[in-house]
C-alpha cells in the first residue's frame, strides 16, 4: 500500500541554522500539506501547496518557512533560521483530490525538529 | 524553557468494552469532518470520515456520530482492544483544503 514518506526523522539541529524537511507524497496525489504538533498539543496546520504554488498558509507559516517541489517527487520544508520554538514534530501530507478520495489527506510518520 | 502542553482529557476502558470520544468544532461551514488515530511516535492514521450532510456513518467496529445543531462529533468504538490505545483527534475540513485539529483525546484500555 502507498504512503507518504519523510526524512530524517529526527533532526537536531542549533538556534538559527537552516533545516530542509523532506516528504515523498503518494504518486499521484495533486495536493501536499506541512502541519506541525509540538509536544503535547494538537496538531496545526502550516501550508497547503497544489499545482506548484501556495494554495493557503497559516499564520505560523511567516517568512522564515517555504516550501517546494524541486522534482515531481519531493515535497520540502526549509526553515530559514530555527528558533527554540519550532521545535516540533512535522507532518507532511498529501492527498489525491480526486475520486472517492477526494478530502481525505494521508500523513507521513513525521519528523522530529529539535532545536538547541 | 520548556513548553507546557495541553493536558489531554483521558478516557480509560476495560477491554471488551466500547468507547465514546466526544469533540466539539467551532466552524459551522465546515462540510466534512475527520477521526484520526495518532499511535506514539507516529503520524496520524485516518479512521472514519462524515460529510456535513450526514449525521451517522459506520465503519469496522466504529461509528461516528454528527450533530450539527450543537455542533458536535462523536466517535464510538465497539469491542474496544489494547491495540486502540491512543490518542484520538477529530478534524475539521474547511473549504476542501486543510484540516483544523482538535486537541485530542487519550484512549487507554485495560486488560
Amino acid at each position: 500500500e502507498p504512503e507518504v514518506t519523510q526524512t530524517p526523522s529526527h533532526q537536531v539541529t542549533q538556534m538559527g541554522q537552516e533545516v530542509i524537511l523532506r516528504c515523498v507524497p503518494i504518486s499521484n496525489h495533486l495536493y501536499f500539506y506541512w502541519y506541525r504538533q509540538i509536544l503535547g498539543q494538537k496538531v496545526e496546520f502550516l501550508v497547503s501547496f497544489y499545482n506548484n504554488e501556495i494554495s493557503e498558509k497559516s499564520e505560523i507559516f511567516d517568512d522564515q518557512f517555504s516550501v517546494e517541489r524541486p522534482d515531481g517527487s519531493n515535497f520540502t520544508l526549509k526553515i530559514r533560521s530555527t528558533k527554540l520554538e519550532d521545535s516540533a514534530m512535522y507532518f507532511c501530507a498529501s492527498n489525491p483530490a480526486l475520486g472517492e478520495f477526494l478530502n481525505e489527506q494521508f500523513f507521513g510518520p513525521g519528523t522530529r525538529l529539535t532545536v538547541l | 524553557g520548556e513548553s507546557v502542553g495541553l493536558h489531554l482529557p483521558t478516557l480509560s476502558v476495560q477491554e471488551g468494552d466500547n468507547s465514546i470520544i466526544n469533540c466539539a468544532y467551532s466552524n459551522s461551514a465546515s462540510d466534512y469532518f475527520i477521526w484520526y488515530k495518532q499511535e506514539s511516535g507516529k503520524g496520524p492514521q485516518f479512521i472514519i470520515d462524515i460529510r456535513s450532510n450526514m449525521d451517522k456513518r459506520q465503519g469496522q467496529r466504529v461509528t461516528v456520530l454528527l450533530n450539527k445543531t450543537v455542533k458536535h462529533l462523536s466517535l464510538q468504538i465497539a469491542a474496544t482492544q489494547p491495540g486502540d490505545s491512543a490518542v484520538y483527534f477529530c478534524a475539521e475540513n474547511i473549504y476542501g483544503n486543510k484540516l483544523v485539529f482538535g486537541a485530542g483525546t487519550i484512549l487507554r484500555v485495560k486488560s
